[in-house]
């Protein structure tokens, strides 16, 4: 079975430092990755997914499958970054949905 | 467009209740899919259904039962509710079964 792995439940950063938050999966086949944000009181959305390769408010996540990882990246913090982020693997045909981690709440102090 | 909307907001049941939770997905959109949120995990996996059909189910009981309507809106049904069932129940909705997921707001349950 599919799991995802985000092995930091909170992580600090001040203002302008660079950003990492780790993801690593298990699969046997090809997973399709994402990262999903979710900002006090607002709903879950996407931030962006692997097969779109784009960067999106100044995060980029690479694919690495030697690895199994697929850690977000962000070379400068900004304070509307603090937020809740899930890495998620879909691994197709629908019929398990995604698998989401557990989560890691990030922090930027000013 | 008001995005993916879920009623209720919350809900307190006791054990051995009967529960269902309801959903509207986006305009044009045809698949629905059901997350159970536990406090401090993330989101698990409970059914998708697109046009109607059961398309995948996670690792839930058979007292967890969902189902789609022609409007493509969605409820999920969970009888004999246990303390463990208490948790943040997040829908969300895409385009068809492989696209992006669009979620709503959720609905927590609290189960005494």
């Amino acid at each position: 079975a599919q799991r995802v792995t985000q092995p930091e439940k909170l992580l600090s950063v001040f203002k302008g430092a660079p950003v990492e938050l780790k993801c690593n999966y298990s699969y046997s086949g090809s997973p399709e990755l994402f990262w999903y944000v979710q900002y006090s009181r607002q709903r879950l959305q996407l931030l962006l997914r692997h097969i779109s390769r784009e960067s999106i408010k100044g995060f980029t996540a690479d694919l690495n499958k030697g690895e199994t990882s697929f850690h977000l990246k962000k070379p400068f913090a900004q304070e509307e970054d603090s937020a809740m982020y899930y890495c998620a693997l879909y691994s197709g045909g629908g019929a398990d949905g995604l698998t989401f981690g557990k989560g890691t709440h990030l922090i930027i102090q000013p | 467009d008001a995005g993916v909307t879920q009623s209720p907001t919350h809900l307190i049941k006791t054990r051995g209740q009967q529960v269902t939770l309801r959903c509207s997905p986006i305009s044009g959109h045809k698949s629905v899919s059901w997350y159970q949120q536990v406090l401090g995990q993330g989101p698990q996996f409970i059914f998708q259904y697109y046009e109607k059909e059961e398309r995948g189910r996670g690792n839930f009981p058979d007292r967890f039962s969902a189902r789609q309507f022609p409007n493509y809106s969605s409820e999920l049904n969970v009888n004999a509710l246990l303390l463990g069932d208490s948790a943040l129940y997040l829908c969300a909705s895409s385009i068809d079964s492989l696209d992006e997921q669009f979620f709503g707001p959720g609905t927590r349950l609290t189960v005494l």
